[in-house]
Order: C-alpha cells, then sequence, then structure tokens
C-alpha cells in the first residue's frame, strides 16, 4: 500500500520562526499535495506539484512556499509563522498517470504557532 | 463562491436511516467527483469515485448532475460504523488530478 510520511505529527513554533514540514511518499507518485485542515472550512489546497521541481499554487498560497527537489519528497515552507497558521496540514500524493486519480493522505500535522 | 460546498450538517439519524448529502460544484469543466470520508482525528479516505450515470457500492449511492452542478450520496441502513465526515471532491482549474474538498458533512449514526 501507498504510505506518504509526515515527519510530526504536532509541531509548536513561535510567531516569527521559520517552519518547515516534510513529506515523503514511497510510490513514485509524480503529484504531491499540501492541504491545510480548519474547523468549518475543511481542507484548502495551499500548493501541488505535479513533477519534480514544478509547483502549481492553490487557493490560500500566501504566507507559506514549497520544495520538490526530488520526487518523493515535499516540503511546505512558513517563512516567518504566524498565528493564523495555526491548523492541521495535510500532505497528499497520487500517481500522475490518468485522470481523477484517488489521494493518498499522510497522518497529518497539528502545527501550533504560539 | 466556494468552488465546493456542502451542507455542514451535523445529520444525526438513528441505525437502519437512509440519509442523503448533497453537494455543488462551481467549476462547470470538472470532470473527476468523488467522496471522501474522514474520521474523527484521522486522514480523509476515498470512499468511492462518482460516474456520470450514477454507481453504487453496497449500501451507498452516489449521483452526479453536470446540467445543476451538484453530486450527491445517499447511504441506505445506516450504520454506527457510518459515523463520519464525508468530504465532497471535485477537481480543480489547473488539471483533473488537482483536488478541491468541500469543508464536510458531519454524519452522527444512533443507536
Amino acid at each position: 500500500d501507498v504510505k506518504v510520511t509526515q515527519s510530526s505529527r504536532y509541531l509548536v513554533k513561535r510567531t516569527g520562526e521559520k517552519v518547515f514540514l516534510e513529506c515523503v511518499q514511497d510510490m513514485d507518485h509524480e503529484n504531491m499535495f499540501w492541504y491545510r485542515q480548519d474547523p468549518g472550512l475543511g481542507l484548502r489546497l495551499i500548493y501541488f506539484s505535479y513533477d519534480v521541481k514544478m509547483k502549481e499554487k492553490g487557493d490560500i498560497p500566501e504566507g507559506y512556499s514549497v520544495s520538490r527537489e526530488k520526487k518523493e519528497r515535499f516540503s511546505l515552507i512558513l517563512e516567518s509563522a504566524s498565528t493564523n497558521q495555526t491548523s492541521m496540514y495535510l500532505c497528499a500524493s497520487s500517481p500522475g498517470q490518468g485522470n481523477g486519480e484517488k489521494l493518498f493522505f499522510g497522518s497529518g500535522t497539528q502545527l501550533s504557532v504560539l | 463562491r466556494k468552488e465546493v460546498e456542502q451542507d455542514p450538517g451535523p445529520f444525526n439519524v438513528p441505525e437502519g436511516a437512509t440519509v442523503a448529502f448533497n453537494c455543488t460544484y462551481s467549476n462547470s469543466a470538472s470532470q473527476s467527483f468523488f467522496w471522501y470520508r474522514q474520521d474523527c482525528r484521522k486522514e480523509p479516505k476515498l470512499l468511492m469515485s462518482v460516474y456520470s450515470s450514477g454507481n453504487e457500492d453496497g449500501r451507498f449511492t452516489a449521483q452526479l448532475n453536470r446540467a445543476s452542478q451538484y453530486i450527491s450520496l445517499l447511504i441506505r441502513d445506516s450504520k454506527l460504523s457510518d459515523s463520519a465526515t464525508y468530504l465532497c471532491v471535485v477537481n480543480g482549474p489547473y488539471n483533473n488530478n488537482d483536488m478541491r474538498f468541500g469543508a464536510g458533512t458531519r454524519l452522527t449514526v444512533k443507536p
């Protein structure tokens, strides 16, 4: 089965810190995604990548950047964390071989910015 | 307007009930439609894809109405284990694998 691993389950950071959230998938998937999930708002797409070094902005990219230097790893970077970035962050991947593919999610990282 | 909209619920139903959820989407060019299920404190998991002609998987039936841009999920003979949040998912503007989620509809099935 596909495994999508997020580096931390819980993370506490201070306002202004630079934060790295790491995601690794082990099935050679082309597509990788970062979402954040907040109560009442559901999952909102931050960025996605359909190939190494390629990225596309989602609905809410402000305050975030991403890096995809290797196919299996997709990093989300908060350049200067703010309290409104406290959220559950979910990474996902999909094969990229066809249309409308199933998403495979990691377990999520609950980030608290104090 | 949000890309994908769902009634947030909550829906509280007795075991054995039939319950239906609806979802509307804004991008008329969308081609891929899904229902995901998310249990409390867990990641979302695919429940079923939604096909143009409608499709069924056991107690679950999904339907698509392209003209009105809505998707539905019907659950028959509800079980306690069906309690979860159900997420409507539609592909976004970039390509058929750029997935956008609704906020979810919470279902609680009670004994």
